[in-house]
């Protein structure tokens, strides 16, 4: 079955501890991205990457940081998670650019810092 | 003012009614136009694309009207199984896409 999942589903932790949140796609997409999803905002775009070892900014990136070694996975990190990264996170991912194909969202990641 | 505007609702409507959104966009240099639903604390899952020329498929017609920068979504015969969010989707010509906040309808019995 095509599908983008994510780990962990659900994650309490305090301010300062580092964390990981794994996604992983299964569809050879090229395209990956990370939002983050809070009331009255929508989502916004944290990191995205077009392939392997390409990664770069979007519209919220302070805070976390991103790799991709390898073509279906795209982790994102949380250095030293502060109380404002508390959100629903969305692990994305495309055959191609963002505009011109259909994103395939992952189940969510719903983390809480206190 | 925001890049893309929705009216969040609720649409309470009973079954088997029509009912339609409207979103807005504010720049004008955008390129592509999408509808995703979202069920409550579950993923986006795209709905349709927009294009030029509007597009249907089944109960539901997505129309783009490029002059007013709006595009819109009319759900015909609403069913039970429609409620939820349904979310603008803009893409700019930077290949960004920027997300509405959604409109929330809920159809009852």
């Amino acid at each position: 079955e095509a599908q983008v999942t994510q780990n962990p589903r659900y994650l309490i932790t305090v301010t300062g501890k580092k964390l990981t949140v794994t996604c992983s796609q299964n569809m050879n997409h090229e395209y990956m991205s990370w939002y983050r999803q809070d009331p009255g905002l929508g989502l916004r775009q944290i990191y995205y990457s077009m392939n392997v070892e390409v990664t770069d900014k979007g519209d919220v990136p302070e805070g976390y940081k991103v790799s991709r070694k390898e073509k279906r996975n795209f982790p994102l990190i949380l250095e030293s998670p502060s109380p404002n990264q508390t959100s629903l996170y969305f692990c994305a991912s495309s055959e191609g650019l963002a505009g011109a194909y259909e994103q395939y969202f992952g189940p969510g990641t719903r983390l809480t810092v206190t | 003012r925001k890049e893309v505007e929705q009216d969040p609702g609720p649409f309470n409507v009973p079954e088997g009614a029509t009912v339609a959104f409207n979103c807005t966009y504010s720049n004008s240099a955008s390129q592509s136009f999408f509808w995703y639903r979202q069920d409550c604390r579950k993923e986006p899952k795209l709905l349709m694309s927009v294009y030029s020329s509007g597009n249907e498929d089944g109960r539901f017609t997505a129309q783009l009207n490029r002059a007013s920068q709006y595009i819109s979504l009319l759900i015909r015969d609403s069913k039970l199984s429609d409620s939820a969010t349904y979310l603008c989707v803009v893409n700019l010509a930077t290949d960004k896409l920027i997300f509405g906040t959604g409109t929330r309808l809920q159809v009852f019995p």
